[in-house]
């Protein structure tokens, strides 16, 4: 149990179009994802939080406005990144929990490539 | 503000030999602690988790970390390496109850040779 994934699993776009990452839930209802980034052979730094049909809360030093968030459903949320550009290059991970538990389940993670 | 530091960010032994990854954190209260693996290009695996309840907590693969909140440490730790076990490994803090914003350490990645 606990599954989350993640699609695409990989993307390349063209420098100033918007990307879209899907996390799922698969077998749980996720009252609350996480997504993070991931520079090569860094750590994950947490972006931002959010609550399923709240807005998410956005960590210090993160453009709420080029990294979009929706949690509309117990089991989806989307990670829209506009008007993309080669640092946004990364690899972007989800997390989700579900209420009640501390223990979150990760995604497989969405290596995306600005060109 | 919480944090974990862990030392080394690479650690090389034999197959066979005693893995030993090194976290402490910094916390005003006993926190939740947690150990990851990472494979490349892939998402994280939870190891074992810390929850204030025994000590010494065991975890999947072989692996068991000891808190001593008197060191402030969460070592982890597997007495005998796999080579399956070359990989990224993270060590994560959060406050107690379902708050639950991990604050992750920078990472060791643990090589294993023959």
């Amino acid at each position: 149990g606990a599954v989350v994934s993640q699609h695409p699993s990989w993307v390349i776009c063209k420098s100033g179009t918007s990307v879209k990452i899907e996390c799922r839930s698969l077998d749980f209802q996720a009252t609350t994802m996480f997504w993070y980034r991931q520079f090569p052979k860094q750590s994950l730094m947490l972006m931002a939080t959010s609550n399923e049909g709240s807005k998410a809360t956005y960590e210090q030093g993160v453009e709420k406005d080029k990294f979009l968030i929706n949690h509309a459903s117990l089991t989806l949320s989307t990670l829209t990144v506009t008007s993309a550009h080669p640092e946004d290059s990364s690899f972007y991970i989800c997390s989700a929990k579900a209420s009640g538990s501390y223990e979150q389940y990760f995604g497989p993670g969405t290596r995306l490539t600005v060109t | 503000a919480q944090s974990v530091t862990q030392l080394g960010s690479h650690v090389s032994v034999s197959e066979g030999a005693l893995v030993l990854l090194r976290c402490n954190y910094s916390s005003s209260v006993p926190p939740y602690l947690f150990w990851y693996v990472q494979y490349p290009n892939q998402g994280l695996q939870l190891l074992l988790k810390y929850t204030s309840a025994a000590t010494l907590v065991k975890g999947i693969n072989g692996f068991e970390a000891e808190f001593k909140k008197s060191e402030t440490s969460f070592h982890l730790t597997k007495p005998s390496a796999h080579m399956s076990d070359a990989a990224e490994y993270f060590c994560a803090v959060s406050d107690v109850g379902t708050a639950s914003k991990l604050t992750f350490g920078t990472g060791t990645r643990l090589q294993v040779t023959l």
